[in-house]
């Protein structure tokens, strides 16, 4: 199974400053198709996870611009440039190169 | 507006069975890979299996592989989730995705508890 390990596990933020997130993958996540599925996903409190990013930098329908990916290979990382309270919750990356895995959840905070 | 609606979690002893659905609108079911993905109570996300648009490919997590069966009626716009043989580590909430690979849409996700 291929590893996802999040940093950091919980980050405290001020409002409208920025945040990141990284993820390694314990190997490569280049798919022998070309792609890349390295995906980022957010769960609010008591909601069901929502797709952000997929393919390491694709936004997703209705997703803020300020949310973005980067990354490559076995390095990826999730940037909010501006903080908003409704940004509260965890954030998981996943990849899908293999059969899916997901990191550990990193909680994003309001300091 | 698309909606992933699942239903059919319950309590249920070890060793027995439920069956999960996931009734889909708004988008083409037909045309989608669909998953399911589990979340034990207060953990991360597990990936549990997917299914091909028209069923003839599935996929299993080692840890529900020979219990759980993934189906699907695309004239019914319907997901299932046959779960045997149930045990205690397989309590959490389960929701059905659309997507194999990008797991774009999710539905509210459907409590399975299993306890004596």
């Amino acid at each position: 199974d291929v590893v996802m390990t999040q940093t950091p596990l919980s980050s405290p933020v001020t409002l409208g400053q920025p945040a990141s997130i990284s993820c390694r993958s314990s190997q490569s996540l280049v798919h022998s198709n070309g792609n890349t599925y390295l995906s980022w996903l957010q769960q609010r409190p008591g909601q069901p996870p929502r797709l952000l990013i997929y393919q390491i930098s694709n936004r997703f329908s209705g997703v803020p611009d300020r949310f973005s990916g980067s990354g490559a290979g076995t390095d990826f990382t999730l940037k909010i440039s501006r903080v908003e309270a409704e940004d509260v919750g965890v954030y998981y990356c996943m990849q899908a190169t293999q059969f899916p895995t997901f990191g550990q959840g990193t909680k994003l905070e309001i300091k | 507006e698309v909606q992933l609606v699942e239903s059919g979690g319950a309590l249920v002893q070890p060793g027995g069975s439920l069956r999960l659905s996931c009734a889909a609108s708004g988008i083409t079911f037909s045309t989608y890979w669909m998953s399911w993905v589990r979340q034990a109570p207060g953990k991360g996300l597990e990936w549990v299996g997917r299914i091909k648009q028209d069923g003839s490919e599935k996929y299993y997590a080692d840890s529900v592989k020979g219990r759980f069966t993934i189906s699907r009626d695309n004239a019914k716009n319907l997901l299932y989730l046959q779960m045997n043989s149930l045990r205690a580590e397989d309590t959490a909430v389960y929701y059905c995705a659309s997507g194999g690979w990008n797991l774009e849409w999710w539905g509210q996700g459907t409590l399975v508890t299993v306890s004596s």
